[in-house]
């Protein structure tokens, strides 16, 4: 079945670490998002890409970093430069149609925990 | 403000109840969405509308564009039902904005 996975599921970390989050679809989906939750608030988009090698900040893009090298594969990288980096990752994607944006998905999550 | 808001925040229901969580917008949408998201963390798609209204078996989802207020509504809740439902628009430049999420726990 197609779909996205994200990896890992649970992620802790020390503090001052550099960490990358997985997330590989198979939909053939052109475009792909990276987004982060806090409790209470709705998601906010960290990166988001719609074409291979091309890549554009989002809300919240300070302190991240991606890389689309591959049109499955667009992974996050936490780096120590983000000073609240704990939180709910949520990776998605969809296709463009017409102008419009058909087909979106999310992956199952990572939570990650910096301590 | 933000430029979704839901409500309730939270809900608790009784199984077999009729339930309606509310979405207002203030910015101009191409499109709605309705979300689930349980516990686990994964989202699914409920619906996308632009106009109208969309039944998928017990759910239903309702916008009026003018007023920019979109519904969901579920029939004959079930404990299964619970989890947080989020709403979504797609603005006119095509980016995705979110509402909070309303958390539902339907008791049996």
């Amino acid at each position: 079945d197609g779909g996205i996975t994200q990896s890992p599921k649970y992620l802790f970390r020390k503090e001052g670490q550099n960490v990358t989050l997985s997330c590989e679809q198979n939909l053939n989906h052109d475009a792909m998002y990276w987004y982060r939750q806090d409790p209470g608030q709705g998601l906010r988009l960290i990166y988001y890409s719609q074409i291979v090698n091309d890549f554009q900040k989002g809300d919240i893009a300070e302190g991240y970093s991606v890389s689309r090298e591959k049109k499955e594969s667009f992974p996050l990288t936490v780096t120590s430069a983000q000073k609240n980096p704990t939180a709910f990752y949520l990776c998605a994607s969809n296709y463009r149609q017409g102008g419009f944006l058909y087909g979106y998905t999310f992956g199952s999550g990572t939570r990650l925990t910096v301590v | 403000k933000n430029e979704v808001e839901q409500s309730p925040q939270n809900l608790t229901a009784q199984e077999g109840e009729f339930i309606t969580i509310n979405c207002s917008y203030s910015v101009g949408i191409s499109a709605l969405h309705w979300l689930q998201q349980h516990p686990g963390g994964g989202i699914v798609s409920l619906f996308m509308l632009s106009s109208g209204k969309k039944k998928h078996g017990r759910l239903i989802a309702t916008i009026n564009i003018q007023e920019k207020h979109s519904s969901l509504h579920i029939t004959a809740s079930h404990p299964r039902d619970s989890a947080v439902y989020i709403c979504a628009v797609r603005s006119r430049a095509n980016d995705m904005r979110f509402g909070a999420g309303t958390r539902l726990t339907v008791k049996p």
